[in-house]
């Protein structure tokens, strides 16, 4: 079985200062790990995954999250947050013997002047 | 190059209705996967479609069941509509060629609300 922990519900900071999204993961086997952002209305857009190769990601709009297996975790963050990052953000998880995604419940991100 | 297209964006049933949503995925996937994402909570896995045959479930009854065509399109069905139905039904799509590491692309959803 596989699992994500997002461990904060919602994230509040004001624009120009870092992000930090985190998520704890739970996988029997070694995992594929994915952010997806979800503004208001529309489809889940992919922002990174790691696969197995280096532990710290690069995405798209400056977003990067680092994976740490003695920690279980991969948190996302932004060293600089934009008015548009406000959104919802999850942590998903895939791996064998599947490659269904189980996400998290989300984290909120608002961005404040 | 088209995404992932999903129709029709808002539906309205009543309880036990039966409802059809559709799925064209994006060119060149093979592999369609339906998600359910109630109000304020994390998208939740029905189902996946490969080659025309359900490949894996998620825990969902019976009640919902789907179909994928030879152009790979998808439909999902929900028979005996109940209100906890209701909710946001995501498609994605993706390209069966390293399971578990291929992303998956999401379509806009279809918003479902059964009265």
């Amino acid at each position: 079985a596989q699992s994500v922990t997002q461990l904060d519900s919602h994230v509040s900071v004001s624009e120009g200062t870092p992000v930090l999204l985190r998520c704890n993961y739970s996988s029997s086997y070694s995992p594929s790990l994915f952010w997806y952002v979800q503004h208001p209305n529309k489809g889940l857009q992919l922002l990174l995954k790691y696969t197995s190769a280096a532990t710290l990601v690069k995405g798209i709009n400056g977003f990067e999250a680092e994976f740490k297996k003695s920690e279980t975790s991969f948190h996302l963050t932004k060293p600089s947050a934009h008015m548009s990052d406000a959104a919802e953000y999850f942590c998903v998880v895939s791996g064998p013997p599947s490659d269904k995604l189980t996400f998290g419940t989300g984290t909120q991100l608002k961005v404040e002047l | 190059d088209a995404g992932v297209t999903q129709s029709p964006t808002h539906l309205i049933k009543t309880r036990g209705q039966q409802v059809t949503l559709r799925c064209s995925p994006k060119s060149g996937h093979d592999t369609v996967s339906w998600y359910q994402q109630a109000l304020g909570q994390g998208p939740q896995f029905i189902f996946q479609y490969y080659e025309e045959e359900e490949r894996q479930r998620g825990n969902f009854p019976d009640r919902f069941s789907g179909h994928q065509f030879p152009n790979y399109s998808s439909e999902l069905n929900v028979n005996a509509l109940l209100l906890g139905d209701s909710a946001l039904y995501l498609c994605a799509s993706s390209l069966d060629r390293v399971p578990s590491t291929d992303t998956q692309y999401f379509g806009p959803g279809t918003r479902l609300t059964v009265l």
